[in-house]
This record gives C-alpha cells, sequence and structure tokens, in this order.
C-alpha cells in the first residue's frame, strides 16, 4: 500500500471552496486513489475514487495531476456539515482490506 | 433501506470482564470487518471475514476474537478488557473484498472499560 501525507488539520468557512491534498509519491501504476469522509460519532463512508484527471460527483471533486504523485479532493461552498475527518487512500484494489492513514480533520466556521 | 447496524451504540464494561459486540447486516455482503478507532485516531483493521474465512491482522491482540455464525451477524469478542482497550469499534462490510468504493460502514459502538 502506498504511504499517503495529509495535512493533519484544515479550518474553512461556510461558503468557501475547500481543497485538501494528498501526497502519494510511491503510488504505483495500478493504485487507485479513494477518498472518505468521516463525521463524528459515525462511521467512514466512500465520497469519491480516481485514477487520473478529473473525477465529479454530487459531492466533491477529485484531481489528480498526470504524474498523480498527489490528489486534491476539492468541496464546493462547504457548511458547518461538512466538518468531518477526510481520508485520503491508496491502493490497486487487489488488496484484502482498506488501510486508514491520519486523514485531515476539517473544521467548517460559520 | 439495506444497512449495517452495531449494538449497543454505548456500551460500558469492567476492567477484566468478558465483553461482546454485534454487528448484523442486511447487504448480504460476503465480507465483514472489525476496526478500532480510539480518540482522533484513524479506525484500525482488526480482522475480516471473507464468507467463512477469518483473516486476523498481524498485530491484533489476543485478546480480541471475532465469530461469523451466518451471513447477517458478526460478533466481537474482548476476553479481559483493559483501560486501554476504550475506543468505539466499528463494523464494516463489502461485496468483494478488492473494491474500496464499496465498503458500508456501521455507526459503531464506543466502549467504556471502568
Amino acid at each position: 500500500l502506498a504511504k499517503t501525507t495529509q495535512p493533519i488539520s484544515m479550518d474553512s468557512y461556510e461558503g468557501q471552496e475547500v481543497n485538501i491534498t494528498c501526497s502519494h509519491n510511491n503510488i504505483a501504476t495500478n493504485d487507485y486513489i479513494t477518498w472518505y469522509q468521516q463525521f463524528p460519532s459515525q462511521g467512514p463512508r466512500f465520497i469519491i475514487q480516481g485514477y487520473k484527471t478529473k473525477v465529479t460527483n454530487e459531492v466533491a471533486s477529485l484531481f489528480i495531476p498526470a504524474d498523480r504523485k498527489s490528489s486534491t479532493l476539492s468541496l464546493p461552498r462547504v457548511s458547518l456539515s461538512d466538518t468531518a475527518v477526510y481520508y485520503c487512500l491508496v491502493g490497486e484494489g487487489r488488496d484484502d482490506k482498506i488501510i486508514f492513514g491520519k486523514g485531515t480533520r476539517l473544521h467548517i466556521l460559520p | 433501506d439495506a444497512m449495517v447496524i452495531q449494538n449497543p451504540r454505548y456500551q460500558v464494561t469492567q476492567f477484566g470482564k468478558p465483553v461482546t459486540l454485534s454487528c448484523s447486516q442486511t447487504l448480504n455482503h460476503n465480507v465483514m470487518y472489525w476496526y478500532q478507532q480510539k480518540s482522533s485516531q484513524a479506525p484500525k483493521l482488526l480482522f475480516h471475514y471473507y464468507d467463512k474465512d477469518f483473516n486476523n491482522e498481524a498485530d491484533t491482540p489476543d485478546n480480541f476474537q471475532s465469530r461469523r455464525p451466518n451471513t447477517s451477524f458478526c460478533f466481537l469478542d474482548i476476553r479481559s478488557p483493559g483501560l486501554g482497550d476504550a475506543a468505539m469499534y466499528l463494523c464494516a462490510t463489502s461485496r468483494e473484498h478488492r473494491d474500496p468504493t464499496d465498503y458500508t460502514f456501521g455507526s459503531g459502538t464506543r466502549l467504556t472499560v471502568v
């Protein structure tokens, strides 16, 4: 499994766009990049996955540069309810489990 | 709605007294996982079942055991809880164990050891 590095915490304000960057310098050719979100006192939930370039869904966008050594999760116009921990995971999907890194604690302020 | 249900949401147990946490799923997923999450830390995988096959993580203490009597249920047994075992315990399921987009987590059981 490729090692990932994320900021420990971030603060932002309601209505802002938030970008969380994850570094994964040792990403392998077959690895996908997956992001999970965990609200306080709940289990994590999948939000987005990508391999290269850009992926967008109803929750977030994921930007992956050509060298794939990093990725950026983008949350448009955040609200207080986006306060959560965001985990970046890198793996080829052939592993028999997902292993969480330290994650980024995002705090949205009014 | 199909889901993963953990009972109870909060559990208090005495130091050294065995405790069992339960997880049930209506998703009919093949794989069930148990994670331990201590305060302000990431979830840590303890073990998982692929159908009836048990897979223990190398660093999971012997104090932690698991049972999966059928597809729907999985139990976490802590034989002699210590103060360091106080944590949120998360159950998760997936159809197959190779798709990180497919995990469904329960809301967890918060264990307090007194």
